[in-house]
């Protein structure tokens, strides 16, 4: 049964770079059928979609987070990154990675999150 | 403010019927794009509730039903159960912003 879990630091200083990872098992990041994302959701708040990748490389970012995000994959490792610069208190959030069928289409399984707070 | 709306909150009775609607506009919901929901219990992640406007996945019951028309879409549940509290969101993509667009989450109370 497919699982996604994101690791990486629970707090990240003002200024600097948020770096998760998303390890994929019972199933490959190399399947042709899927995309892998990121979503995040801000405490008590709604969700925001962050962006995509294919195995492939091809990304797919959120335009109003364009500039500080970079999505990365890597097949050997069965799993694919995020950063996020220069954050501020506004970027805490629980932080999902998922799977989704098509570029368009949301999530249709999610890992099981983890907060990330901003402070110093 | 989320491009798509949601009533931030329904409620209903045990046995009873409630709609979630979502309401966008002609650059997401009102294209050719899909709607989905999802449904996020206390302190967990999302799960797909549906997909495809109307697409019910697998372990869904069927008191569960999406529909779309025009710029809305609307989640019913019928014979509404305590488990089904939780916060409901609908999802689509905006041609305009080149982006998935949510909903701003409906928290449904079961009384």
């Amino acid at each position: 049964q497919l699982q996604l879990q994101e690791s990486g630091p629970g707090l990240v200083k003002p200024s600097e770079t948020l770096s998760l990872t998303c390890i994929v098992s019972g199933g490959s990041i190399s399947s042709s059928d899927y995309y892998w994302g990121y979503i995040r959701q801000p405490p008590g708040k709604g969700l925001e979609w962050i962006g995509s990748i294919y195995y492939t490389g091809n990304t797919y970012y959120n335009p109003s987070l364009k500039s500080r995000v970079t999505i990365s994959v890597d097949t050997s490792k069965n799993q694919f990154s995020l950063k996020l610069s220069s954050v501020t208190a506004a970027d805490t959030a629980v932080y999902y990675c998922a799977k989704h069928k098509y570029p368009n289409w949301g999530p249709d399984y999610w890992g099981q999150g983890t907060l990330v707070t901003v402070s110093s | 403010q989320s491009v798509l709306t949601q009533p931030p909150s329904v409620s209903g009775a045990p046995g009873q019927r409630v709609t979630i609607s979502c309401t966008g506009g002609s650059s997401n919901i009102g294209t050719s794009y899909d709607v989905h929901w999802y449904q996020q219990l206390p302190g967990t992640a999302p799960k797909l509730l549906f997909y495809g406007n109307a697409n019910r996945p697998s372990g869904v019951p069927d008191r569960f039903s999406g529909s779309k028309s025009g710029t809305s879409a609307s989640l019913a549940i019928t014979g509404l159960q305590a488990e089904d509290e939780a916060d409901y969101y609908c999802q689509s993509y905006d041609r305009s912003l080149r982006a998935w667009v949510f909903g701003g989450g409906t928290k449904l109370t079961v009384l």
